[in-house]
This record gives structure tokens, sequence and C-alpha cells, in this order.
């Protein structure tokens, strides 16, 4: 299964931008990158997703390398409701059909 | 519309029990989901539908059964309820399980704990 590396935990300031990272070095041409996050108590729910070209939504924005190897995930204003663990995710052929490989994530403090 | 909904919340089993956690979506979607999560850790899949009278294994099945009679409802049994399955339990559904760029929508969670 094609796999996802982030950093284990990221701390931004409250109304500044938080860039989380992820690198995918195996992912392949038809997979594609997603986004979700895990608040405190909750289940996950679906942030972004993209395939090669930049990706903004009304939460955030996505920006895909060039080669396709890593991703960043940018909050352009952080709020403590944004605290929560971001998993960075491959979809496609190489990490299986049906399911999502999701990893132990970035947990993202916010300070006030 | 509801979303995923999961019933119980919380749920304490001694060892060797057996129960049923259920999970129903109002989304009209064709896929569905169960996943667990241990403490610390991301969610793995249990097993998944591709619709109704339709299930297959993800990657930890043991100890667990599904059903999937309905396109709503997705039920987990536990029949021999082990500590190695104290976790918290997630249903999802997606509209599109093999469309690599579909959105999977998540229920609350059941927390077991088996005592």
């Amino acid at each position: 299964d094609a796999k996802t590396t982030q950093p284990n935990s990221m701390e931004s300031n409250e109304e500044e931008p938080v860039h989380l990272p992820c690198n995918h070095s195996t992912i392949s041409g038809t997979d594609y990158i997603h986004w979700y996050r895990q608040l405190p108590s909750q289940g996950p729910e679906y942030v972004i997703h993209g395939l090669t070209s930049n990706v903004n939504n009304r939460m955030a924005s996505l920006a895909i390398a060039e080669d396709r190897k890593s991703s960043t995930l940018i909050l352009h204003r952080a709020t403590l409701r944004d605290a929560a663990v971001y998993y960075c995710i491959l979809r496609g052929p190489t990490s299986g059909t049906y399911k999502y490989i999701f990893g132990t994530g970035t947990r993202l403090k916010v300070l006030a | 519309n509801a979303g995923v909904t999961q019933t119980p919340k919380f749920r304490i089993l001694k060892i060797g029990q057996s129960m049923t956690l259920q999970c129903t979506q109002d989304m009209n979607h064709n896929y569905m989901y169960w996943y667990r999560q241990d403490p610390g850790m991301g969610l793995k899949l249990i097993y998944y539908s591709v619709g109704a009278g339709i299930t297959d294994k993800g990657e930890v099945p043991n100890g667990y059964n599904v059903s999937r009679s309905t396109t709503e409802d997705f039920p987990l049994r536990l029949e021999l309820a082990a500590p190695s399955q104290t976790s918290v339990y997630f249903c999802a559904s997606s509209s599109l399980g093999s469309g690599r760029s579909e959105t999977q929508y998540f229920g609350p969670g059941t927390r077991l704990l088996v005592l």
C-alpha cells in the first residue's frame, strides 16, 4: 500500500496560517491525495482532496508538489476549533480500491 | 438529514459476551465501512460493503461479523468479546466506494470497553 509520512505534532498561534506537510514518495499517477481531520472525541471529517493541481475550498487549501511526492495542507487562519489530528491519505489503485490507510496523522495544537 | 448515526455511544462488555454495534445512514450511499481506532492510533478497516447483500473483509476482520440487508443499515457483530477489542468503532459511508475522489462520511463512534 502507498504510504504517507507526516510529523507527529505541530503547533500554531491562533489566527496565523498553518502549513501541514505530507510526504508520499511512492504515490502513483492515479492516486488522489485526501486530507481528513479528527476533532477530539469525534469521527474523522473530510477536509480537501486533489490529484495534481492545487485546490481551495472554504476549509483549507491543498498545495501539491509538481512531482506529486509531497503535499501541504494550508489552513489560512488557524482557530482554536482547528485543533485536531490531520490525516493525509492516498486513495487509488496503489492504496487499495476500498480502503483508506489512515496512519497516525499530525496532531495540531493551536495556541490562543 | 442525520448523516451517519451509531448506537450505542458507549458500552462495557465482559469477556465472552456478544453485542451488535448499529450503524445507519440516510444519504442513500451504496458503500459503508466499519473502522476501529485504538488509543493514539489511526483508523483500521474491519469490514466494508459495496451494497445490500455484499460485504468483504478489511485489514482486521477477525472476531467480527457484518451483514447488509438494506442500503441504510450496516451492523457490526462481536460474537465473543475479548480485551483486544477494546477500541472506538467508527462507521462510515460514501456514494462511490471505488471512485478515488469520493468522500467518506463518518459517524460519531461507539466506545467499547471489554473487561
